[in-house]
């Protein structure tokens, strides 16, 4: 089992709609889980992180997170075409000496 | 606030030559991580620094090695380069290592050709 396991897409969705992003991860003991979005050529940036069970809501984005599942998820609300990129889930391994590992990232299709 | 910045943004080396990178993090960061991104295997860990002590380490062979300076500032260096460490080289840093100070926020990229 990978680590940190997300779909590779690609994930396609019209304008408008709900892009969503799931991720599983191994470590039951992980406290820390982040989003990150890279476009093409480009670094991660931070979207979110999250550390609380339930959901956390930012602007169009929302993470949901469920540690007794191992899961976590995100979720792109009114999605546009601005929003297709790859989307990485992170999460600090704490039996790992707090290692922050990442999924191999769903790229994520906005169609006009 | 000035975010992570890294030095070269590009680099064409042959194969056997060595490279060293460098990384200013954050100001007022004193956690820097270096990862190493691939098509095929992703963005993968090589090790973090915090306090001019390297805290972790990912599984590369030892040709990857790093350090931290007083100021924060972090190297890594590559010996002996091979074809397959052509890659996008990432640094993050962090406030610091415990719970709501991990966050990380990464730099340009150095993206490393290796003929």
């Amino acid at each position: 089992q990978k680590e940190v396991e997300q779909n590779s897409g690609p994930l396609s969705v019209p304008e408008g709609a709900i892009a969503s992003l799931n991720c599983t991860y191994s470590d039951r003991g992980s406290q820390s889980f982040f989003w990150y979005r890279q476009y093409s050529g480009k670094s991660p940036e931070l979207i979110m992180f999250i550390y609380s069970n339930g959901d956390k809501e930012d602007g169009r984005f929302t993470a949901q997170l469920n540690k007794a599942s191992q899961y976590v998820s995100l979720l792109i609300r009114d999605s546009q075409p601005s929003d297709s990129a790859t989307y990485l889930c992170a999460v600090i391994f704490y039996n790992q000496g707090g290692k922050l590992i990442f999924g191999q990232g769903t790229e994520l299709s906005v169609k006009p | 606030k000035a975010g992570v910045t890294q030095t070269p943004r590009y680099l064409i080396k042959t194969r056997g030559q060595q490279v060293t990178l460098s990384c200013s993090p954050i100001s007022g960061h004193r956690s820097v991580s270096w990862y190493q991104q691939t098509p095929g295997q992703g963005l993968q860990f090589l090790f973090e620094y915090f306090s001019e002590t390297q805290r972790n380490k990912g599984n590369f062979p030892g040709r990857f090695s790093g350090r931290q300076f007083s100021n924060s500032r972090s190297e890594m260096n590559v010996s002996t380069l091979e074809l397959g460490d052509s890659a996008l080289y990432l640094c993050a840093s962090s406030l610091s290592a415990g719970t709501q100070q991990e966050t990380q926020y990464f730099g340009p990229g150095t993206r490393l050709l290796v003929l």
